[in-house]
């Protein structure tokens, strides 16, 4: 079967603190791709990241990284320094090369403080 | 610049009356999808388009009907609305199946009294 699964339903941190944002994931399938996204309180649904399971190198962007281990089926993702504005909900994602359907989180709800 | 539209953004029905949520896109994207978002379980897939003209059944079809006779226009219709599918509902669009990026409509927030 496959599923996503984000544990954290919510995490409240004092801005500046880094946080990081656990997604594991089950497949079968060799390959497949990983997503972000972002859903700010506006509502919007934002793209933030992809990964194919052929790529496990770590990617940094700006404040964010993400780790992707195939050995423990994880795609974790990582603010550092984080600020008020990275208040949000963040869905994890996993797409089979086999289906079309994306298959989402349960999202983690962050909170930052100021 | 308008990417993924949705209209309306906001609609309060009585149960049993009908309704079409219309999702538009001007990004020449092959791929559409609806998908309805409730509290603290994600997103689940309604219906998906893989082109014009062709649909197909998500994870939770039953109760919707969709239509995408024109590229651009992803149409998900309620025949008789239930209090059950009370829901924020996002349609959004991708150029690949399943390794392109999704872009995202703002959502319609639909009440069923």
């Amino acid at each position: 079967a496959q599923k996503v699964t984000q544990a954290q339903t919510e995490i409240s941190v004092v801005e500046k603190e880094d946080v990081t944002l656990d997604c594991v994931y089950e497949t079968r399938d060799t390959t497949y791709y990983l997503f972000w996204y972002k859903q700010p309180p506006s509502g919007e649904l934002v793209f933030l990241i992809r990964r194919n399971s052929f790529d496990e190198q770590n990617e940094i962007s700006g404040r964010y990284s993400w780790n992707f281990q195939k050995s423990t089926s994880s795609f974790n993702f990582t603010i550092t320094a984080s600020q008020v504005v990275d208040s949000a909900v963040y869905f994890c994602a996993l797409v089979m090369d086999s289906n079309y359907q994306l298959i989402w989180g349960a999202g983690t709800k962050l909170i930052i403080k100021p | 610049n308008a990417g993924v539209t949705q209209t309306p953004k906001f609609r309060v029905l009585k149960t049993g009356q009908s309704m079409t949520l219309l999702c538009a896109q001007d990004m020449n994207h092959e791929y559409m999808y609806w998908y309805r978002q409730d509290p603290g379980m994600g997103l689940r897939l309604i219906h998906y388009s893989v082109g014009e003209g062709t649909t197909a059944k998500g994870e939770v079809p039953d109760g919707y009907n969709v239509s995408r006779l024109k590229k651009q226009n992803f149409l998900l219709g309620l025949e008789s609305a239930a209090p059950s599918q009370t829901s924020v509902y996002f349609c959004a669009s991708s150029y690949s199946s399943r390794a392109g990026e999704l872009f995202f409509g703002e959502g319609s927030r639909l009440t069923v009294l």
